[in-house]
């Protein structure tokens, strides 16, 4: 089974930093890799497919990257609204599996 | 408005069964991938289920044997059948839509319109 790694687990950031998040594979996935934001008490939303394509009505702050085995997500201009938690999930194996990191809680610094 | 409403959720002892609903609108859930996601409290995202591609189903393995993923087309609706209840199936169950963002040679699925979720818990 593919595991995904995430780091740091969590984040201390203020308003206008720009953050990283990371996701690592336990093998290569090419870029079978999705990223989702979850705030407390919602439903996670899409924010990068493919590894780097922005969903619809996602701002474009967020970036994604990576291929293989190393991922990362990127906040440039963090603004309150972003203060959640993130996650990876490898689609690789799909449709027989799919596989969320732990997340990454970023928090206001 | 494309749209998943969660039912079915609530209070059942260890070894029970429940079934949770899944209701669409906006969209067929017979022309998408549907999954089940889930949370247990305070912890992170597991994916149980899925459903595809006539009545094709895949499980996780924490569930297989236990869960039971369908569909009923004319109600545009998915379910959950769950048996066999541990505590450790506490969580928030989410819906989602598992969408494919084709190209010419594969498609990448997202899952990118998810219910509000439902919560089970499994206590005596």
């Amino acid at each position: 089974d593919i595991q995904m790694t995430q780091s740091p687990s969590s984040l201390s950031a203020s308003v206008g930093d720009r953050v990283t998040i990371t996701c690592r594979a336990s093998q290569s996935i090419s870029n079978y890799l999705n990223w989702y934001q979850q705030k407390p008490g919602k439903a996670p939303k899409l924010l990068i497919y493919a590894a780097s394509s922005l969903q619809s009505g996602v701002p474009s702050r967020f970036s994604g990257g990576g291929s293989g085995t190393d991922f990362s997500l990127t906040i440039s201009g963090l603004q309150p609204e972003d203060f959640a938690t993130y996650y990876c999930q490898q689609s690789y194996s799909a449709p027989s599996m799919y596989t969320f990191g732990q997340g990454t809680k970023l928090e206001i610094k | 408005e494309v749209q998943l409403v969660e039912s079915g959720g609530g209070l059942v002892q260890p070894g029970g069964s429940l079934r949770l609903s899944c209701a669409a609108s906006g969209f067929t859930v017979s022309s998408n991938y549907m999954s089940w996601v889930r949370q247990a409290p305070g912890k992170g995202l597991e994916w149980v289920s899925v459903i595809y591609s006539g009545d094709n189903t895949y499980h996780a393995d924490s569930v297989k044997g236990r869960f039971t993923i369908s569909r009923h087309n004319s109600k545009n609706t998915v379910y959950l059948q769950m048996n066999s209840l541990r505590a450790e199936d506490t969580a928030v169950y989410y819906c989602a839509r598992d969408l494919g963002y084709c190209s010419d040679t594969t498609c990448h699925y997202g899952m990118d319109v998810w219910g509000q979720g439902t919560t089970v818990t499994v206590s005596s």
